[in-house]
């Protein structure tokens, strides 16, 4: 397996502009998870699906984030409009049964930079 | 609300030597914690996961500790290596779907 791919690596845009960042988690994984990492605040669970259905979005910053997995393989994050203090490395990862009964696998992450 | 407190923030030591990385949470109600291991400009990747029920867990030359009383867990590495250098964090697991994670501890092994 290839693991959890995200798309883009690296990403630089203007503040008032749409990001879309892209996950596909490990074939047979139920749950998403979308995380942030700061220097700051180190590292944040935005929201999580299980079965592609979005079970808790607490942690999403404000209405200018959105998230969606319309099917077991594909999931979205969405930001518009983006700010400058968007900017951070956004994680996907993804688990069968859960972040806590089984080892949670990693993305390799999207940078996002919002000038 | 629990938290999940690493010290020291960095550490810096030469090949060879065994080393104990420190996490400390304020919450003992924890499900199980995790161990993994940051790589610059790289995803998380799991270590070793310990069940509440659990004492320890050993891959390699890695062993994690767990006690949930004191609220501690102790990640040892034996004969440190260059290609252990790399940023630690722990996290614990208390329910509901939320890792809670520390800052972690930057990790140096100079040859």
């Amino acid at each position: 397996d290839a693991g959890v791919i995200q798309s883009p690596r690296h990403e630089v845009t203007e503040m008032g502009q749409e990001v879309t960042l892209r996950c596909k988690p490990i074939s047979g994984h139920n749950s998403l998870f979308w995380y942030r990492q700061t220097m700051m605040r180190g590292l944040e669970l935005l929201i999580y699906f299980n079965n592609n259905v979005p079970i808790d979005d607490s942690g999403m910053p404000e209405d200018r984030f959105s998230a969606k997995m319309p099917n077991a393989s594909f999931s979205t994050l969405k930001i518009q409009p983006s700010e400058p203090r968007d900017s951070a490395v956004y994680f996907c990862a993804s688990s069968f049964g859960g972040a806590g009964a089984n080892v949670l696998t990693f993305g390799a992450g999207s940078r996002l930079t919002v000038l | 609300k629990q938290e999940v407190t690493q010290i020291p923030a960095a550490l810096s030591v030469p090949e060879g030597e065994n080393l104990v990385l420190n996490c400390s949470f304020t919450d003992s109600a924890i499900y199980n914690l995790q161990w993994f291991r940051q790589d610059p400009g790289k995803g998380l990747t799991s270590l070793l996961l310990i069940q509440s029920s659990q004492r320890e867990q050993t891959s390699g030359r890695l062993n994690a500790s767990l006690d949930k009383s004191s609220g501690r867990s102790t990640l040892y590495i034996a004969a440190s290596q260059p290609g252990d250098s790399a940023t630690y964090l722990c996290a614990v697991y208390p329910g509901a779907q939320k890792l809670v994670f520390g800052q972690g501890t930057r990790l140096t092994i100079n040859p």
